[in-house]
């Protein structure tokens, strides 16, 4: 199984402030297609996951462009551009390169 | 507007099963891969399988694979999960998810349903 790791925040951030997680894959997600199977999703409080970016760098419909992926085959980060009360929550990393589909442990967000 | 409608919670006794669904209203499931996905009390996400509406194919995580069961319905656009011998650490939050077939990731979830075990 590929296994997805995930860095943690020096929480809390400042409101205003940028803020970068971190998610390596066990394997590269790069695929032949040229595309790179990860994506980010946040689960806010009390809410089910929703939808950030996909294909590594590729915001989602109604995503705010605060929001960016950048990334390798292996090593990936999202940031976000001036964090706002709205952003608290846990980020996942997932990979859909492969079955078993995997998601990293998790990242929470603090803002001060 | 495409839409997951879970019911809330369910309560089992251990050892005994519970069918979950999830409802998709706004697109066919017909042009979808539905997806189960678990959150225990306080951890992450956790895949525990796929099935493909048009022709029932599945795919499971190999720890879920004597424990759950996905089917679906066109006709009513539904995705169903059966839990079989339920045991208390079942306990979690299940949620569906839509991946559109085209693509590579989970468009929509639904709310989630609280499936406690307990006797």
């Amino acid at each position: 199984d590929i296994v997805m790791t995930q860095g943690a925040l020096p929480n809390p951030v400042p409101s205003g402030e940028s803020a970068s997680i971190t998610c390596q894959s066990s394997k590269s997600l790069l695929y032949s297609d040229g595309k790179t199977y990860l994506n980010w999703y946040l689960q806010r409080p009390g809410q089910s996951p929703q939808l950030l970016i996909y294909w590594m760098s590729t915001r989602a419909s109604g995503v705010s462009d605060r929001f960016s992926g950048s990334g390798s085959g292996t090593d990936f980060t999202l940031k976000i551009s001036r964090v706002e009360a709205e952003d608290v929550g846990v980020y996942y990393c997932q990979q859909f390169l492969e079955f078993p589909l995997t998601f990293g442990s998790g990242t929470k967000l603090e803002i001060k | 507007e495409v839409q997951l409608q879970q019911y809330g919670a369910e309560l089992g006794k251990p050892g005994t099963s519970v069918k979950l669904s999830c409802k998709v209203s706004g697109y066919n499931i017909r042009s979808t891969y539905m997806h189960w996905v678990n959150q225990r009390p306080g951890k992450g996400l956790e895949w525990i399988g796929r099935i493909d509406p048009a022709n029932g194919n599945t795919i499971y995580a190999e720890k879920f694979k004597s424990k759950a069961t996905l089917t679906a319905d066109t006709s009513s656009n539904t995705a169903y999960m059966q839990l079989s011998q339920l045991k208390s650490d079942d306990t979690a939050i299940y949620f569906c998810a839509m991946q559109w077939t085209i693509a590579a990731m989970f468009a929509y979830w639904g709310q989630g349903t609280l499936v406690t075990v307990s006797s």
